[in-house]
């Protein structure tokens, strides 16, 4: 199971950390990614991580801004959003291994951005 | 990062076939045997539907289908039913720890 949290209102060029935590399985084994969505629209892909935090991803639109990040230890995994834009409001899933069979998703929580 | 190109609705009767496409790159879709195929009910999150362009994970009907040709996957459900009425996303890997998604086709059961 993937719970998020950590998703609010915030101001632009505010920052805000989300939360992902893990239960009934190994955080460890497994990629791990966050994907948005905005109201009514598609999925997107945000970032990944590999199993031990040496390997990163991001999308081109929050490179230089977001940071993914992970606790092993204690079966978490974050993103660290920084100048966050009215674009970036979005329901956040986070999700394990997106590409494989082991694929599982969180519920979401929503950021929104705005004044 | 440009998103996959996904028809923005397909539409069948109960019973029928539909088949929907996800066209990418030689960079993207046509590089790597790593797509997926995710559907998502309004308000629930992502469900994994297929991987590795084909495979369908433990619990997934096997009217659902995928396969890939160049830079285009495609995903196939046979046999219609009221609750594959969903929106559909594809996914592949693009490369240097990059992913990208379809922007989406929405399956309607008439």
């Amino acid at each position: 199971q993937l719970v998020e949290s950590g998703g609010s209102l915030v101001q632009p060029g505010g920052s805000l950390r989300l939360s992902c935590a893990a239960s009934g399985f190994t955080l460890s084994s497994h990629w791990m990614y966050w994907v948005r969505q905005a109201s009514g629209k598609g999925l997107v892909w945000v970032s990944r991580i590999n199993s031990d935090g040496s390997r990163t991803g991001y999308a081109d639109a929050v490179k230089g801004r977001f940071t993914i990040s992970r606790d092993n230890a204690n079966n978490m995994f974050y993103l660290q959003m920084n100048s966050l834009r009215a674009e970036d409001t979005a329901v956040y899933y986070c999700a394990r291994d997106i590409l494989s069979s082991s694929s599982a998703w969180g519920q979401g929580t929503l950021v929104t951005v705005s004044s | 990062q440009s998103a996959l190109t996904q028809p923005r609705s397909v539409s069948g009767s109960p019973g029928q076939s539909v088949t929907m496409s996800c066209t990418g790159s030689s960079s993207d879709v046509g590089a790597y045997s790593s797509g997926s195929w995710f559907q998502q009910h309004p308000g629930k999150a992502p469900k994994l539907m297929i991987y590795d362009v084909s495979k369908r994970p433990s619990g997934v009907p096997d009217r659902f289908s995928g396969s890939k040709s160049g830079n285009t996957a495609s995903l196939t459900i046979s046999g219609l039913q009221a609750e594959d009425e969903a929106d559909y996303y594809c996914c592949s890997y693009a490369g240097s720890e990059t992913l990208v998604f379809g922007g989406g086709t929405k399956v309607t059961v008439l």
